[in-house]
């Protein structure tokens, strides 16, 4: 079943600017991750933060987690047109068969 | 290290028809996951093995829907017959045993069109 919820579930902006989409998930978890999707490189992990975890970064992302309100954003700085696809939260909780847990994505186009 | 593999990228079939699909995951994983992704919608896991025994198969649709991975590496996945709304990307992934992390590394995914 799905947990994770995100939003927008679309998101238009300009080459440079900021993106920003989150994610509200319902159970508890040990981590939460982001993927990304693209036709031409199909679905890709991106970051994982921990539950004991607030704030990580890679590269121009950044992503945030809060588990008393149990959501998370991923922040992308500085857009690019290659940045254009599709992002998901996926949570984890060991103790649930070690799988993941999915929304339906947000959809990101970085217009040039 | 190379990565998951899949066949065939793409396949078209009639209804009533049967199709499998092949996935090697990436050496010395031992779980491995298909997923069922519907265009618009996030991955929905169909089956997931730990070594070749099954974890969790709960939305298998185990009327139409068939999985193995004998020898606990490559894995098949079958649909016998096909029905229309079985028009999807099925995607295979594979992780780590013993790992608390549950990262999970995909396959290009197959494209499957049902007519």
């Amino acid at each position: 079943s799905q947990q994770g919820e995100e939003d927008p579930q679309a998101l238009s902006i300009q080459e440079g600017e900021n993106a920003t989409m989150n994610c509200s998930y319902k159970t508890s978890i040990n981590n939460l991750q982001w993927y990304r999707q693209n036709s031409g490189r199909g679905l890709v992990h991106l970051i994982l933060i921990r539950s004991n975890e607030r704030e990580k970064h890679s590269g121009r992302l950044r992503v945030t987690l809060d588990t008393s309100k149990k959501s998370s954003s991923l922040l992308i700085t500085a857009s690019r047109a290659a940045d254009t696809a599709s992002y998901f939260c996926a949570t984890y909780n060991a103790g649930n068969n070690r799988k993941l847990i999915w929304g339906l994505g947000t959809s990101l186009a970085v217009n040039p | 290290e190379a990565g998951v593999a899949q066949s065939p990228r793409y396949k078209i079939i009639e209804k009533r028809q049967s199709v499998a699909f092949w996935c090697n995951p990436i050496s010395g994983h031992a779980t491995l996951y298909w997923y069922q992704q519907i265009l618009g919608q996030g991955p929905k896991l169909l089956i997931q093995f730990q070594n070749n025994g099954v974890v969790d198969d709960s939305q298998l649709p185990k009327d139409r829907f068939s999985a193995e991975r004998l020898k606990g590496v490559d894995s098949t996945l079958k649909i016998q017959p096909a029905k229309l709304e079985d028009s999807a990307v099925y995607l295979c992934a594979s992780s780590l045993a013993g790992t608390r992390e549950g990262t999970q590394y995909f396959g290009p995914g197959t494209r499957l069109l049902v007519l």
